[in-house]
């Protein structure tokens, strides 16, 4: 079936740069997006990229597209204790269905 | 422009208890969501609709009950509350592209 997978940790050094995977099964997804949910808050929308792409950069964030092997990387460069979060990978497979995996948890280390 | 907003923020039921919670959205959105989220589960989806008077199951529709009256609001029912609904939900609207924007969650316990 249908499924979103990332692992569920990442510790990083303030400065250097983040990179949170993601693997995705179905084949006929449009868009694929990164979301960041802060302590307490509701999940905010990063970035996206349709699936015929395979990078859209954004200020720090790049993210890179390998439909062949379905995977999804989400890159912040210059991390800062801001960026702390649960990172949360989604599939778009059709107009009425988004799969959301179990969410990254970046930790910032000093 | 106030986006998602959910009511309530906080709430506190006992066993049996029923409850409403209400998602409003002012981006004249087609598509509203509601996901509880529990430790180690991520979203799971309850209940969506894709646009005024419809509404369908998602993957874990069962103890809830959704309506879709008017376009700007998506409404969760909870007739009988169960220990098992103790979490926080998460409502969202979307774009034709399907980028969701989501609420700030509601925290329910249930004892």
């Amino acid at each position: 079936g249908e499924d979103v997978e990332q692992s569920l940790f990442l510790s990083v050094r303030e400065g250097d740069s983040s990179v949170i995977n993601c693997t995705y099964t179905d084949s006929s997804s449009t868009y694929l997006y990164w979301y960041k949910q802060e302590p307490g808050a509701g999940l905010q929308l990063l970035t996206y990229i349709f699936s015929n792409m395979d990078m859209k950069q954004d200020q720090r964030l790049t993210v890179l597209l390998n439909k062949k092997d379905k995977h999804l990387s989400l890159r912040i460069a210059d991390t800062q204790t801001g960026d702390s979060a649960i990172y949360f990978c989604a599939d778009k497979v059709r107009d009425d269905k988004i799969i959301f995996g179990k969410g990254t948890r970046l930790h910032i280390l000093p | 422009n106030a986006g998602v907003t959910q009511t309530p923020k906080f709430r506190v039921l006992k066993t049996g208890q029923s409850m409403t919670l209400l998602c409003a959205q002012d981006m004249n959105h087609e598509y509203m969501y509601w996901y509880r989220q529990d430790p180690g589960m991520g979203l799971r989806l309850i209940h969506y609709s894709v646009g005024e008077g419809t509404t369908a199951k998602g993957e874990v529709p069962d103890g809830y009950n959704v309506s879709r009256l008017k376009k700007q609001n998506f409404l969760l029912g909870l007739e009988s509350a169960a220990p098992s609904q103790t979490s926080v939900y998460f409502c969202a609207s979307s774009t034709s592209s399907g980028e969701q924007y989501f609420g700030p969650g509601t925290r329910l316990t249930v004892t």
